[in-house]
Formats: C-alpha cells, structure tokens, sequence
C-alpha cells in the first residue's frame, strides 16, 4: 500500500527552463510534507517543506505547491540548472502518534538537467 | 559541524551471519531515525529512538532485527541469520528536537548491506 507516490520515475529538462515534480498522497493523517534530493552514494538531503496549512512555500529557485483537496503536491525548480540532476524524494509526515515526525517516502523521481 | 556519521559504508554477508551497524547522530540531536532503502525505491521508516527511548519499532520486518541507543547518542541497527531479502540501503537520520517539531531530518549516507 503505497501511501505516497511518485508517479514518474524520471524527467529531463533543458538547462534554465522549468522542472516540476509531482507527488500524490492518499492518507489525509499527513501534515506536513518535504522534498529531499539525493545524489547518489549520498544520504537524501532536505530541499524544501510546507505545512498542510499553506498551499505554497518558496525558498529561492524551488517551490513547493500543495492541493490538499487533490492530496497532491508539486515541486518546481526554476531555473534548472545541472547541478540540480538528482534523485527527488517526496515525503510525507505522519501526525500523531508515537512517531510524529517519522517519514513516509515516495519512490523518487530522477531528475536530469540537461546543459 | 560533522554530519551524521554512519559505518561501514559497505558490508558483505553471507547469508546466516549477523551484522551491526553503526550511527553516530549529529551532536545533540534528540531524535534518531533508521530507515531501509531497497534499490530503485524510497526510504522505509524501521524505528525511532527520542534520546535513548525507543518510541516506535513497527517498521522493523521481523524480529532478526534490533536497535539500540544505550547512551542516547550512537545507534547500532542488528540484524540477526541475514537473509538475501536484508540487502539494501540502511541510512540513519537525526533531527535537533523530538515530537511535534518540523526540524527536518538529516541523514547519513548510509550502510550499503549485501548478503550472498
């Protein structure tokens, strides 16, 4: 039972233009969600998150965009750059509990940037 | 400062044999985290320790595998009579604070275990 999923399991984009990257949830218990990147032989590192409250945050060259009726979440890089091509993980928190805090990850999406 | 700390990078073996492996958190961080990565997937969620308190093992696949944090600090995750289904990915995270906060996580890079 896939709780978080990323459908595309790869994306390349030219160097400056747009990368979005997509996320679909089912569980409506998640409260906060994350993008961490990961270049490989290396941990995943954490990019950008949003509360469910909010339906955008922007840090820089990356957004995140929440559609919680769609329990759907997107992230946009914009520019790309090379430096960017990476595996992208989304994430998922779990309120409640005894693990608030505990992650439930997509299956990651390579993102390639072409110069 | 250092980041999270993990060892070995690589670990082999043979099916039967029981391994540890070992994560030093960031200094100070109240929560440890131990997650699997299979090859081609996300991380899965095993266990979470808040200080030396192990508050959440339903992640763990069977009972082959234990974690402690005696002390608080550094985490071993063994996994007893390996099997060819243990090989992955295994990446310890730390965060500053425990429950309800949104310190994000930060992870190591991870223990690559192959069992033949």
């Amino acid at each position: 039972d896939q709780q978080v999923k990323q459908n595309s399991p790869s994306l390349s984009v030219q160097e400056g233009r747009i990368s979005i990257l997509n996320c679909d949830y089912t569980n409506s218990m998640f409260d906060y969600f994350l993008w961490y990147k990961k270049y490989p032989a290396e941990g995943p590192t954490f990019l950008i998150s949003i509360s469910s409250i909010k339906d955008k945050n922007e840090d820089g060259r990356f957004t995140v965009f929440l559609n919680k009726s769609a329990k759907h979440l997107s992230l946009h890089i914009v520019p790309s750059q090379p430096g960017d091509s990476a595996v992208y993980f989304c994430a998922a928190r779990f309120a409640g509990g005894t693990s608030y805090g505990k992650l439930t990850f997509g299956q990651g999406t390579i993102l390639t940037v072409h110069p | 400062g250092a980041g999270v700390s993990q060892s070995p990078r690589y670990k082999v073996a043979k099916r039967g044999q029981d391994v540890a492996l070992r994560c030093d958190p960031i200094s100070g961080h109240v929560s440890l985290f131990w997650y699997q990565q299979a090859l081609g997937q996300g991380p899965e969620f095993l266990t979470y320790f808040q200080n030396e308190a192990q508050l959440d093992k339903s992640g763990l696949p069977s009972d082959r595998f234990f974690a402690e944090r005696p002390e608080g600090s550094v985490s071993t995750l063994k996994i007893q009579r390996t099997q060819q289904e243990d090989s992955a990915v295994y990446l310890c995270a730390s965060s500053l604070v425990g429950l309800g906060s949104n310190s994000p996580l930060h992870f190591g890079n991870g223990t690559r275990l192959t069992v033949t």
